[in-house]
């Protein structure tokens, strides 16, 4: 079965250095998201990505984040200085299209990123 | 903007039992869809099942059934003969039938099933 699958599994890091969070999407899937979810709290949409380029963004989404689609396959999300409180669960999640039947967002597996 | 309300941080029910999990909704919306999803410890997000605002019957996923009161802006989720694989944190979300269709989501409900 196609998923979504995102690396690396868990990012550690220093404060203020910049790190980029893969993702791989399933392969007819159209929209693209990323989501965080601090520990014990709720998940939080952070942007969608539609026909290359991004279609919403939240408060959240601020111009420390960035995201691309370099290669046709791959769906990234880069910190430019990442924060104490950048420190999370980061998801990606794809769905083929939009509408009932299609709008089915699948997660990847997700990367816990630590910023030390 | 929508809201999605979880009032139960935390349940528990003995393996094989029902269990019956709550969620309300704000929306100005019409027509909407709303979804459960299952976060085990694993915590990648999995989806359960998933409701379409304009359709009357409630969906039903195998053990998983919703009861959808859409005037009451209430989408519950029931999980009838529990068991032991059932223990995650199951989060409620919405999704708008405009735009990008981001998910709103709860704060989640912990559940445990107990030997």
């Amino acid at each position: 079965e196609p998923e979504v699958t995102q690396t690396p599994s868990h990012q550690v890091t220093q404060m203020g250095q910049e790190v980029i969070l893969r993702c791989v999407p399933i392969s007819n899937h159209l929209y693209f998201y990323w989501y965080r979810q601090i520990l014990g709290q709720k998940v939080e949409f952070l942007v969608s990505f539609y026909n290359n380029e991004i279609s919403e963004k939240s408060e959240i989404f601020d111009d420390q984040f960035s995201v691309e689609r370099p290669d046709g396959s791959n769906f990234t999300l880069k910190i430019r200085s990442t924060k104490l409180e950048d420190s999370a669960m980061y998801f990606c999640a794809s769905s083929e299209g939009s509408g009932a039947g299609k709008n089915i967002q699948y997660f990847g597996a997700g990367t816990r990123l630590s910023v030390l | 903007a929508q809201t999605v309300t979880q009032s139960q941080p935390e349940m528990s029910v003995q393996e094989a039992e029902t269990v019956t999990l709550s969620c309300t909704y704000d929306t100005s919306e019409s027509n909407y869809y709303l979804f459960w999803y299952k976060q085990p410890p694993s915590r990648q997000m999995i989806l359960v099942i998933r409701q379409e605002a304009y359709k009357q019957q409630n969906a039903t996923e195998n053990r998983f059934s919703v009861n959808f009161q859409k005037a009451a802006k209430s989408f519950s989720l029931k999980i009838s003969d529990s068991q032991l694989g059932d223990t995650a944190m199951y989060f409620c979300a919405f999704s708008s039938n405009f735009g990008n269709e981001k998910l709103t989501f709860g704060t989640g409900t912990r559940l445990t099933i107990i030997p």
